[in-house]
Protein backbone atom coordinates (compact mmCIF):
# COMPACT_ATOMS: atom_id res chain seq x y z
CA UNK A 1 0.00 0.00 0.00
CA UNK A 2 1.02 3.31 -1.02
CA UNK A 3 1.75 6.18 1.30
CA UNK A 4 1.84 9.46 -0.50
CA UNK A 5 -1.29 11.89 0.18
CA UNK A 6 -2.19 14.73 -2.39
CA UNK A 7 -4.64 17.52 -1.02
CA UNK A 8 -6.57 18.82 -2.02
CA UNK A 9 -8.51 16.36 -4.08
CA UNK A 10 -10.73 18.82 -5.45
CA UNK A 11 -10.15 22.44 -5.88
CA UNK A 12 -12.20 25.23 -7.91
CA UNK A 13 -10.44 28.80 -8.01
CA UNK A 14 -10.54 32.14 -9.82
CA UNK A 15 -8.18 32.86 -12.58
CA UNK A 16 -5.81 35.00 -11.16
CA UNK A 17 -5.47 33.18 -7.65
CA UNK A 18 -2.33 31.48 -6.08
CA UNK A 19 -2.39 27.56 -5.42
CA UNK A 20 -0.46 25.18 -4.20
CA UNK A 21 -1.15 21.51 -4.07
CA UNK A 22 0.45 19.94 -1.28
CA UNK A 23 2.19 16.26 -2.00
CA UNK A 24 3.55 14.02 1.30
CA UNK A 25 4.97 10.76 1.04
CA UNK A 26 5.91 8.90 4.04
CA UNK A 27 8.13 5.94 2.69
CA UNK A 28 11.46 7.98 2.89
CA UNK A 29 11.62 8.02 -1.21
CA UNK A 30 14.20 10.03 -2.87
CA UNK A 31 12.97 10.42 -5.73
CA UNK A 32 9.92 12.43 -6.75
CA UNK A 33 7.64 13.57 -9.58
CA UNK A 34 4.41 15.59 -10.66
CA UNK A 35 2.31 14.47 -13.91
CA UNK A 36 -0.26 16.36 -15.93
CA UNK A 37 -3.55 14.47 -16.99
CA UNK A 38 -5.86 15.96 -18.89
CA UNK A 39 -9.35 14.14 -18.37
CA UNK A 40 -8.89 10.90 -20.92
CA UNK A 41 -5.90 11.48 -21.35
CA UNK A 42 -2.09 10.36 -21.09
CA UNK A 43 0.40 11.62 -18.21
CA UNK A 44 2.75 13.99 -19.02
CA UNK A 45 5.83 14.80 -16.31
CA UNK A 46 6.16 18.68 -15.67
CA UNK A 47 8.71 18.41 -12.40
CA UNK A 48 10.65 16.32 -10.47
CA UNK A 49 13.16 16.20 -8.05
CA UNK A 50 16.23 13.68 -7.08
CA UNK A 51 15.88 14.34 -3.42
CA UNK A 52 16.16 17.55 -1.02
CA UNK A 53 16.98 20.37 -2.87
CA UNK A 54 16.85 19.19 -6.05
CA UNK A 55 13.85 20.28 -9.00
CA UNK A 56 14.27 19.56 -12.43
CA UNK A 57 11.22 20.69 -15.16
CA UNK A 58 9.85 17.58 -16.88
CA UNK A 59 8.85 16.61 -20.61
CA UNK A 60 5.78 19.19 -20.90
CA UNK A 61 6.24 22.74 -19.86
CA UNK A 62 4.39 23.72 -17.34
CA UNK A 63 4.09 27.17 -15.42
CA UNK A 64 3.86 25.63 -12.14
CA UNK A 65 6.94 25.66 -9.63
CA UNK A 66 8.09 22.85 -7.54
CA UNK A 67 10.06 22.88 -4.17
CA UNK A 68 12.18 20.22 -2.29
CA UNK A 69 13.11 21.65 0.76
CA UNK A 70 12.36 18.36 2.98
CA UNK A 71 12.42 14.77 1.77
CA UNK A 72 8.67 13.74 2.32
CA UNK A 73 7.11 16.84 0.68
CA UNK A 74 7.02 18.16 -2.84
CA UNK A 75 4.43 20.87 -3.29
CA UNK A 76 3.78 22.64 -5.94
CA UNK A 77 2.48 26.10 -6.64
CA UNK A 78 0.76 28.21 -9.69
CA UNK A 79 1.16 32.03 -9.07
CA UNK A 80 -1.46 33.15 -11.01
CA UNK A 81 -3.89 30.32 -11.96
CA UNK A 82 -5.66 29.88 -15.44
CA UNK A 83 -8.44 28.52 -17.37
CA UNK A 84 -5.53 26.86 -19.09
CA UNK A 85 -4.41 25.10 -15.42
CA UNK A 86 -7.27 22.95 -15.38
CA UNK A 87 -6.35 19.92 -15.23
CA UNK A 88 -5.49 17.03 -13.23
CA UNK A 89 -2.24 16.84 -11.44
CA UNK A 90 -0.82 13.46 -10.04
CA UNK A 91 2.03 13.36 -7.42
CA UNK A 92 4.28 10.38 -7.22
CA UNK A 93 7.43 8.93 -5.99
CA UNK A 94 10.44 6.34 -5.91
CA UNK A 95 13.17 4.86 -4.33
CA UNK A 96 16.59 4.75 -5.91
CA UNK A 97 16.76 2.39 -9.43
CA UNK A 98 14.81 2.72 -12.34
CA UNK A 99 13.37 -0.50 -11.99
CA UNK A 100 11.60 0.32 -8.49
CA UNK A 101 7.89 0.90 -8.81
CA UNK A 102 6.55 3.98 -8.69
CA UNK A 103 3.86 4.94 -6.64
CA UNK A 104 0.95 7.67 -7.28
CA UNK A 105 -1.30 9.29 -5.11
CA UNK A 106 -4.78 10.19 -5.58
CA UNK A 107 -4.49 13.34 -7.59
CA UNK A 108 -5.41 17.07 -7.09
CA UNK A 109 -8.31 17.87 -9.58
CA UNK A 110 -7.57 21.79 -10.49
CA UNK A 111 -10.86 23.46 -11.84
CA UNK A 112 -10.11 27.13 -12.92
CA UNK A 113 -12.72 29.33 -13.54
CA UNK B 1 13.84 7.70 -27.63
CA UNK B 2 11.99 5.77 -25.74
CA UNK B 3 8.44 5.28 -26.55
CA UNK B 4 5.01 3.36 -25.54
CA UNK B 5 2.32 2.72 -27.95
CA UNK B 6 -1.24 1.10 -26.87
CA UNK B 7 -3.39 0.26 -29.77
CA UNK B 8 -6.70 0.61 -28.86
CA UNK B 9 -7.85 3.39 -27.04
CA UNK B 10 -11.30 1.78 -26.23
CA UNK B 11 -11.57 -2.09 -25.52
CA UNK B 12 -14.86 -3.28 -24.65
CA UNK B 13 -15.23 -7.38 -23.62
CA UNK B 14 -18.07 -9.02 -22.30
CA UNK B 15 -18.05 -10.47 -19.00
CA UNK B 16 -16.03 -13.82 -18.25
CA UNK B 17 -14.20 -13.37 -21.78
CA UNK B 18 -10.81 -12.95 -22.42
CA UNK B 19 -8.89 -9.63 -21.71
CA UNK B 20 -5.98 -8.53 -24.24
CA UNK B 21 -4.74 -5.15 -23.82
CA UNK B 22 -1.98 -4.38 -26.23
CA UNK B 23 1.46 -2.42 -25.98
CA UNK B 24 4.71 -2.17 -27.62
CA UNK B 25 7.39 0.05 -26.68
CA UNK B 26 10.21 1.33 -27.93
CA UNK B 27 13.65 1.27 -26.38
CA UNK B 28 17.55 1.51 -26.88
CA UNK B 29 18.63 -0.30 -23.66
CA UNK B 30 16.25 -3.27 -22.06
CA UNK B 31 13.48 -1.55 -20.84
CA UNK B 32 11.41 -1.57 -17.53
CA UNK B 33 7.94 -2.27 -18.00
CA UNK B 34 4.76 -1.27 -16.28
CA UNK B 35 1.26 -1.66 -16.29
CA UNK B 36 -1.18 0.21 -13.99
CA UNK B 37 -4.56 0.93 -13.74
CA UNK B 38 -6.95 3.48 -12.86
CA UNK B 39 -10.15 3.97 -11.53
CA UNK B 40 -12.13 7.00 -11.86
CA UNK B 41 -11.41 9.78 -10.31
CA UNK B 42 -8.51 7.92 -8.40
CA UNK B 43 -4.22 7.96 -8.92
CA UNK B 44 -2.40 4.98 -10.89
CA UNK B 45 -2.27 1.37 -9.14
CA UNK B 46 0.78 -0.89 -10.38
CA UNK B 47 -0.65 -4.18 -11.81
CA UNK B 48 3.05 -5.74 -12.29
CA UNK B 49 5.99 -4.60 -13.62
CA UNK B 50 8.85 -6.52 -16.09
CA UNK B 51 12.55 -5.74 -14.61
CA UNK B 52 14.39 -8.26 -17.10
CA UNK B 53 13.80 -11.53 -14.53
CA UNK B 54 11.10 -13.95 -15.69
CA UNK B 55 9.09 -12.96 -19.54
CA UNK B 56 5.85 -13.47 -17.97
CA UNK B 57 4.69 -11.95 -15.09
CA UNK B 58 1.93 -11.95 -12.97
CA UNK B 59 0.01 -9.60 -11.24
CA UNK B 60 -2.75 -8.05 -9.08
CA UNK B 61 -5.87 -9.19 -9.77
CA UNK B 62 -5.92 -12.10 -11.94
CA UNK B 63 -3.78 -10.09 -14.62
CA UNK B 64 -0.11 -10.74 -16.76
CA UNK B 65 2.08 -9.44 -19.43
CA UNK B 66 4.30 -11.31 -21.04
CA UNK B 67 7.29 -9.67 -22.47
CA UNK B 68 8.61 -10.26 -26.19
CA UNK B 69 11.60 -8.73 -27.14
CA UNK B 70 11.44 -9.58 -30.84
CA UNK B 71 7.87 -8.09 -30.68
CA UNK B 72 8.60 -5.35 -28.49
CA UNK B 73 5.73 -6.21 -27.21
CA UNK B 74 4.42 -6.18 -23.60
CA UNK B 75 0.45 -7.19 -24.20
CA UNK B 76 -1.47 -7.47 -21.13
CA UNK B 77 -4.05 -10.13 -20.55
CA UNK B 78 -6.51 -11.95 -17.87
CA UNK B 79 -8.51 -15.07 -18.78
CA UNK B 80 -12.13 -13.75 -17.87
CA UNK B 81 -12.89 -10.14 -17.30
CA UNK B 82 -14.92 -9.10 -14.51
CA UNK B 83 -17.04 -6.02 -14.17
CA UNK B 84 -14.84 -4.66 -11.72
CA UNK B 85 -12.07 -4.67 -14.36
CA UNK B 86 -13.92 -1.80 -15.35
CA UNK B 87 -11.71 1.04 -15.67
CA UNK B 88 -8.31 3.19 -18.22
CA UNK B 89 -5.14 0.76 -18.31
CA UNK B 90 -1.92 2.38 -18.46
CA UNK B 91 2.03 0.59 -20.24
CA UNK B 92 4.59 2.73 -19.20
CA UNK B 93 8.69 2.66 -19.53
CA UNK B 94 10.83 3.80 -17.19
CA UNK B 95 13.02 6.44 -19.13
CA UNK B 96 16.83 5.16 -18.97
CA UNK B 97 19.27 7.00 -16.86
CA UNK B 98 19.19 8.43 -13.20
CA UNK B 99 15.68 10.41 -13.74
CA UNK B 100 13.58 7.22 -14.31
CA UNK B 101 10.34 8.90 -14.54
CA UNK B 102 7.54 6.94 -16.26
CA UNK B 103 6.61 7.44 -20.15
CA UNK B 104 3.60 6.86 -20.67
CA UNK B 105 1.13 5.29 -23.30
CA UNK B 106 -2.41 7.17 -24.07
CA UNK B 107 -4.24 4.99 -22.12
CA UNK B 108 -6.81 2.12 -23.46
CA UNK B 109 -10.33 2.09 -21.49
CA UNK B 110 -11.71 -1.19 -20.87
CA UNK B 111 -15.57 -1.49 -20.93
CA UNK B 112 -16.90 -4.34 -19.24
CA UNK B 113 -20.45 -5.62 -20.25
CA UNK B 114 -22.63 -7.89 -18.26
Amino acid sequence: EADIYQTPRYLVIGTGKKITLECSQTMGHDKMYWYQQDPGMELHLIHYSYGVNSTEKGDLSSESTVSRIRTEHFPLTLESARPSHTSQYLCASRRGASGNTIYFGEGSWLTVV
Amino acid sequence: AQSVTQLGSHVSVSEGALVLLRCNYSSSVPPYLFWYVQYPNQGLQLLLKYTSAATLVKGINGFEAEFKKSETSFHLTKPSAHMSDAAEYFCAVSREGSQGNLIFGKGTKLSVKP
